[in-house]
């Protein structure tokens, strides 16, 4: 089945020690999305890539950096992750920007000690 | 930013009732997706709507998309244990931004 998958679906890290979560996608979708998610909240943002081009959210911090080297695979990069940084991080694609359903992976849920 | 307003924020139901839950925004939305978020997971697509007035069911769930484009409701009917969690709207505007909004979900209970 085709589907959105991420690893690893729990990361711990340290204070200050930077981290990198994955996604891969067997969709073919041109667009993928990095979210984070906070107990009992929506999804929130952080950016996505259409084909190759990133759109970064204004509000999402300098610390979160994204990298999509293929269509396949796409990078969420926390340069120094803060205690404030623990939550779940969510990855999703769709066909395409435009009133396009979005495909939600499974997540992983990062604790920084 | 742009909010849509969902609810209940809970529901607390025994097993067999029917369940209903909606949202609303301040602006006209092209598209309302429903989904359902299980405790450490991500959430799954249950319904997708496009047009004004088009109902659509996927099982026992039904979704509607407000004649206005401003609101969208979901209903469970005949609710078991495994409809139990989290389940979210969200929207695409019809201004253009190149992203979902979501509301703020609605916490499902079931007591058996």
């Amino acid at each position: 089945d085709a589907m959105v998958i991420q690893n690893p679906r729990y990361q711990v890290t340290q204070f200050g020690k930077p981290v990198t979560l994955s996604c891969s996608q067997t969709l073919n979708h041109n667009v993928m999305y990095w979210y984070q998610q906070k107990s009992s909240q929506a999804p929130k943002l952080l950016f996505h890539y259409y084909d190759k081009d990133f759109n970064n959210e204004a509000d999402t911090p300098d610390n979160f950096q994204s990298r999509r080297p293929n269509t396949s695979f796409c990078f969420l990069d926390i340069r120094s992750p803060g205690l404030g940084d623990a939550a779940m991080y969510l990855c999703a694609t769709s066909r395409d920007l435009w009133g396009r359903e979005q495909y939600f992976g499974p997540g992983t849920r990062l604790t920084v000690t | 930013g742009q909010q849509l307003n969902q609810s209940p924020q809970s529901m607390f139901i025994q097993e067999g009732e029917d369940v209903s839950m909606n949202c609303t925004s301040s602006s006209i939305f092209n598209t309302w997706l429903w989904y359902k978020q299980d405790p450490g997971e991500g959430p799954v697509l249950l319904i997708a709507l496009y047009k004004a007035g088009e109902l659509t069911s996927n099982g026992r769930l039904t979704a509607q998309f407000g004649i206005t484009r401003k609101d969208s409701f979901l209903n469970i009917s005949a609710s078991i244990p495994s409809d139990v969690g989290i389940y979210f709207c969200a929207g695409q505007d019809s201004q253009g931004a190149q992203k979902l909004v979501f509301g703020q979900g609605t916490r499902l209970t079931i007591n058996p």
